[in-house]
């Protein structure tokens, strides 16, 4: 899989907008971004992913630079159940495998 | 939405036995699984890749005659874990594709494996 880099931790205020970065710089063009969250002893949950236009659901925004080099996760409006380790993948392409990295532990504070 | 259900989601046995976990997608068929392991504070590690009807294939390092893995249906997966040994004790994920190709995978609930 395309490395990516991801800051180990954040904090964010309750309320707040969360702002996940992940690094992709060997990304390929037809090489998608996924997000994945795994809360505290559960299996991870998927997110949102993107190739190169901006995306949003229910969960989430996910917004790509235009080098596709780099993406930022947005969760608008952070609750306490948000928080958990957040996973940003970026799959080979053909390859269906997916391989976690370390992820960003987000904490949400009161 | 797609879900994946895996069972037991605890489980505690005595070393030298062997213990099944099951996985099972509710509502679609999934061709391909997967299995991780996740050791405390550690991310989730590929162990295998269950394809129904066919020989899961392995990671490297992880040892096939151990974890017996078999996908039997397009919905159940099972892993066996095999004269368990403490060092076997971890969380045990499985993950489901629904086919589409755009690795919107469904991953259970996981499953604690404690070998005393």
């Amino acid at each position: 899989d395309a490395k990516t880099t991801q800051p180990t931790s954040m904090d964010c205020a309750e309320g707040r907008a969360a702002n996940l970065p992940c690094n992709h710089s060997t990304i390929s063009g037809n090489e998608y971004v996924y997000w994945y969250r795994q809360i505290h002893s559960q299996g991870p949950q998927y997110i949102i992913h993107g190739l190169k236009n901006n995306e949003t659901n229910e969960m989430a925004s996910l917004i790509i630079t235009e080098d596709r080099k780099s993406s930022t996760l947005i969760l608008p409006h952070a609750t306490l159940r948000d928080t958990a380790v957040y996973y940003c993948i970026v799959p080979n392409f053909g390859n269906e495998k997916l391989t976690f990295g370390t992820g960003t532990r987000l904490t949400i504070i009161p | 939405g797609a879900v994946v259900s895996q069972h037991p989601s605890w489980v505690i046995c005595k070393s030298g036995t062997s213990v099944k976990i099951e996985c099972r997608s509710l509502d679609f068929q999934a061709t391909t699984m997967f299995w991780y392991r996740q050791f405390p504070k550690q991310s989730l590690m590929l162990m295998a890749t269950s394809n129904e009807g066919s020989k899961a294939t392995y990671e490297q390092g992880v040892e096939k005659d151990k974890f017996l893995i078999n996908h039997a249906s397009l919905t159940l997966s099972t892993l066996t874990v095999t004269s368990a040994h403490p060092e076997d004790s971890s969380f045990y994920i499985c993950s489901a594709e629904r086919g589409t190709g755009n690795y919107g995978y469904t991953f259970g609930s996981g499953t604690r494996l404690t070998v005393v």
